[in-house]
């Protein structure tokens, strides 16, 4: 089975600019969640969709936002970026939820200047 | 408010020897945990993971202590090899299958030949 993948792996954008991440889940997963990572605070949970919904949000502003499509892929967008935002973006699938086993893909490296 | 909290950024053990990898939480709802390895530039990977319901979990190098008494978990790994040398993440959820995961900051374990 092909494994969770995440395209772009590499991004630089200016503050203010938006952006969007695309996220493919293993076949057959129905729920992809989002996580930030940085140095100084790990790996956050941003929100998670499973059939097309948003089941579960994170501590983060409105302008993050995603959505999941009907084949489960999802993508997140960030507006207005800010240099904060610069962060390893993860993205990651399982078959029902959390307490499955989540499967990670090697995320995309966003750099804001 | 740090829920899930890893206090060593770092630790270094000489090959062969136990690796002892901490993790507390404050949050008393949490009733599973998980351990992820993350290798730079690649996605946090599935190591183990405990239910409250148990106190140890053990697949082959790798156990996992929970006392939830204590709010605590540990992840020992013997004998600890070169190979294993990664970023190692505690995460906790509550039951249900729908509620996200809270991820500590990590802990970088060396394993020096």
């Amino acid at each position: 089975k092909a494994g969770v993948t995440q395209t772009p792996r590499y991004l630089i954008k200016t503050r203010g600019q938006q952006v969007t991440l695309s996220c493919s889940p293993i076949s057959g997963h129905r729920s992809v969640s989002w996580y930030q990572q940085t140095p100084g605070q790990g790996l956050q949970f941003l929100f998670e969709y499973f059939s097309e919904t948003q089941r579960n949000k994170g501590n983060f502003p409105g302008r993050f936002s995603g959505r999941q499509f009907s084949n489960s892929r999802s993508e997140m967008n960030v507006s207005t970026l800010e240099l904060g935002d610069s962060a390893l973006y993860l993205c990651a699938s399982s078959l029902e939820g959390a307490t499955d086993t989540q499967y990670f893909g090697p995320g995309t490296r966003l750099t804001v200047l | 408010d740090q829920q899930v909290k890893q206090n060593s950024p770092s630790l270094s053990v000489q090959e062969g020897r136990i690796s002892i990898l901490n993790c507390d939480y404050t949050n008393s709802m949490f009733d599973y945990f998980l351990w992820y390895k993350k290798y730079p530039a690649e996605g946090p990977t599935f190591l183990i993971s405990i239910s409250s319901i148990k106190d140890k979990n053990e697949d082959g190098r790798f156990t996992v202590f929970l006392n939830k008494s204590a709010k605590h978990l540990s992840l020992h790994i013997v004998p600890s090899q070169p190979g294993d040398s990664a970023v190692y993440f505690c995460a906790a959820s509550t039951q249900g299958g729908s509620e996200k995961l809270v991820f500590g900051k990590g802990t970088k374990l060396t394993v020096n030949p």
